[in-house]
């Protein structure tokens, strides 16, 4: 069973930064957040991870509650192409871990 | 840098028939991952290997479904006999294998084979 709780869907309008929130209350001391994205027709795409402090790249920025049970991702400026399943996924992050993916979050941005 | 490669894209079969998928991993890559896909759900491992032996087989339903990856490149994954209820995207996916500390072991995925069991 996936260890995280997200919406079910979302919609964003085009050009506003999208906020898609995820919750992780059992997460373990050594278990890595991390977000993939599937947009329609397509594999997952890997988007960023993180442990305990807030990371960014070129794709969007994570943010991590202090006690580290939810978290936020966030796009700042969502496109059309941004338009995607979004999952949170908690694991290990050592050696060769497993994805185990829920449902996600359906993020639709809206013209 | 070329990405996971499967094929075919499409298949559609009538059940109790068998069909097989072919996965090519990134190269260099030692992990690879065949993922089921059923509509309206997140991915679901079926198996993980570790270059050429399994790491994990614990979802694969084996009375149907095997898998092998010889010499620890290229993989391919059977139904045999296939039902009804196996209609769905099967993805590979392949990682480097190690995280290095840092808990960045990316998972690189292929655009997945749609299967259609009537």
């Amino acid at each position: 069973d996936a260890k995280t709780t997200q919406p079910t869907s979302m919609d964003c309008a085009e050009g506003r930064a999208a906020n898609l929130p995820c919750n992780h209350s059992t997460i373990s001391g050594n278990e890595y957040v991390y977000w993939y994205r599937q947009i329609h027709s397509q594999g997952p795409q890997y988007i960023i991870h993180g442990l305990k402090n807030n990371e960014t790249n070129e794709m969007a920025s994570l943010i991590i509650t202090e006690d580290r049970k939810s978290s936020t991702l966030i796009l700042p400026h969502a496109t059309l192409r941004d338009t995607a399943v979004y999952y949170c996924i908690v694991a290990p992050g050592a050696g060769s871990y497993q994805l185990t993916f829920g449902k996600g979050t359906k993020l639709s941005v809206i013209p | 840098e070329a990405g996971v490669a499967q094929s075919p894209r499409y298949k559609i079969i009538e059940k109790r028939q068998s069909v097989a998928f072919w996965c090519n991993p990134i190269s260099g890559h030692a992990t690879l991952y065949w993922y089921q896909q059923i509509l309206g759900q997140g991915p679901k491992l079926l198996i993980q290997f570790q270059n050429n032996g399994v790491v994990d087989d614990s979802q694969l339903p084996k009375d149907r479904f095997s898998a092998e990856r010889l010499k620890g490149v290229d993989s391919t994954l059977k139904i045999q006999p296939a039902k009804l209820e196996d209609s769905a995207v099967y993805l590979c996916a392949s990682s480097l294998g190690f995280s290095g500390g840092g808990g960045n072991n990316e998972q690189f995925f292929g655009p997945g084979t749609r299967l259609t069991v009537l």
